[in-house]
């Protein structure tokens, strides 16, 4: 149980196109998912905490005009990545925390590698 | 010794022989933690939790230990294998902020 899924696992794209990522919870209700961004031998940081139905919530330096997110089913949550630059290039990795509980227990995707040209 | 940004800490061990990694982290009002192990290329599997009124919590193979006084967490595995070879993250949770802090990492080598 408890699986997420991301799509795509990998997106090439030029600079100055949108991409959108998805992420989903395949067996379980999420009212709160989360966007995390990796680059190379680092360590994940948090971008946002998507709740279903609201505003998400952006971490501080995290623009976000730039980078949408909607959480419009309890299953499914999208980032979208507007006018991509070769900067924006990483690893984006999305969890989902159960609905209903209490401790902050957060079930990983696998991922998305975006390559900006 | 550690560093941070690109260089992650590397410990190396053999097969068959118990691996403790590491990890400080940074607010005495945590009261979540996680260690989840990050193989390349994939998103973090998550390998052991522990709630920040406890100070040891055992798993398969794997231990976790909390020491609040001096803001340590530490993870070790018996019989490490060369499947656990991984980067491995601890994360703690910001009470009353519901989120996660990812720890800068350590990259676990076991060879044969």
């Amino acid at each position: 149980g408890a699986v997420v899924s991301q799509h795509p696992s990998w997106v090439i794209c030029k600079s100055g196109t949108s991409v959108k990522i998805e992420c989903r919870s395949l067996d379980f209700q999420a009212t709160t998912m989360f966007w995390y961004r990796q680059f190379p031998k680092q360590s994940l940081m948090l971008m946002a905490t998507s709740n279903e139905g609201s505003k998400a919530t952006y971490e501080q330096g995290v623009e976000k005009d730039k980078f949408l997110i909607n959480h419009a089913s309890l299953t499914l949550s999208t980032l979208t990545v507007t006018s991509a630059h070769p900067e924006d290039s990483s690893f984006y990795i999305c969890s989902a925390k159960l609905a209903g509980n209490s401790y902050n227990e957060q079930f990983f995707g696998p991922g998305t590698r975006l390559t900006v040209l | 010794g550690e560093s941070v940004g690109l260089h992650l800490p590397t410990l190396s061990v053999q097969e068959g022989d118990n691996s403790i990694i590491n990890c400080a982290y940074s607010n005495s009002a945590s009261d979540y933690f996680i260690w989840y192990k990050q193989e390349s290329g994939k998103g973090p599997q998550f390998i052991i939790d522990i709630r920040s009124n406890m100070d040891k919590r055992q798993g398969q193979r794997v231990t976790v230990l909390l020491n609040k006084t001096v803001k340590h967490l530490s993870l070790q595995i018996a019989a490490t294998q060369p499947g656990d070879s991984a980067v491995y993250f601890c994360a703690e949770n910001l009470a009353g902020f519901q989120k996660l802090v990812f720890g800068t990492g350590t990259r676990l080598l076991v060879s044969p």
